[in-house]
């Protein structure tokens, strides 16, 4: 019964390679987002989607592309992955922002 | 542009505690304002919800008061206890036609028994 669930968990890699994360929501929610969680651990948002349209686009290169086959699922794509992409990413979900978000637990991606 | 401070980045505190914890936003126009606490290498579990017109939420042993014209919020934790070591996050959502939130770097809090 988990609301918003993302697979994998965790994602090592080579650099140069092209990888997906998936996410899926359950809450019958309209929105959708991928946010970066840096070294530091500093939250930033990356896209978000309202159903199945992009909304934000906030300036990441564009080796990383959102799809969103329909309002419950929001997969990010990225290619050529470089170090630097190393991160844990968090989707979340949101209906109409007065009830807040739910976040999922996280995709560690690590490129070596 | 929005941007969120927290203070202090960390602190650590014997067990029994009252503590209170500081968020402020620059932009005072803001939709609502949530509270999230981290365990390491978890995601993000939501504590409290704070509209723009609400003044104050309350959940257990957790207050987060806001003062939007200010651009304050806090979030007081009462009798605490090691099971509250987490880093706090506090995040605001500026609403208008492209709703999102912006996070502070987060307050790491260490219960000592």
């Amino acid at each position: 019964d988990t609301a918003v669930s993302q697979t994998p968990k965790y994602l090592v890699t080579q650099m140069g390679n092209d990888k997906s994360i998936k996410c899926e929501q359950n809450l019958g929610h309209d929105t959708m987002y991928w946010y970066k969680q840096d070294s530091k651990k500093f939250l930033k948002i990356m896209f978000s989607y309202n159903n199945k349209e992009l909304i934000i686009n906030e300036t990441v290169p564009n080796r990383f592309s959102p799809k969103s086959p329909d309002k419950a699922h929001l997969n990010l794509h990225i290619n050529s992955l470089e170090l630097g992409d190393s991160a844990v990413y968090f989707c979340a979900s949101s209906q109409a922002a007065i009830y807040g978000y739910t976040f999922g637990s996280g995709t560690r991606l690590t490129v070596v | 542009k929005q941007e969120v401070t927290q203070i202090p980045a960390a602190l650590s505190v014997p067990e029994g505690e009252n503590l209170v914890l500081n968020c402020s936003f620059t932009d005072s126009a803001i939709y609502n304002l949530q509270w999230f606490r981290q365990d390491p290498g978890k995601g993000l579990t939501s504590l409290l919800l704070i509209q723009s017109s609400q003044r104050e939420q309350t959940s257990g042993r957790l207050n987060a008061s806001l003062d939007k014209s200010s651009g304050r919020s806090t979030l007081y934790i009462a009798a605490s206890q090691p099971g509250d070591s987490a880093t706090y996050l506090c995040a605001v959502d500026s609403g208008g036609s492209n709703y999102k939130l912006t996070f502070g770097k987060g307050t790491l809090l260490t219960v000592n028994p």
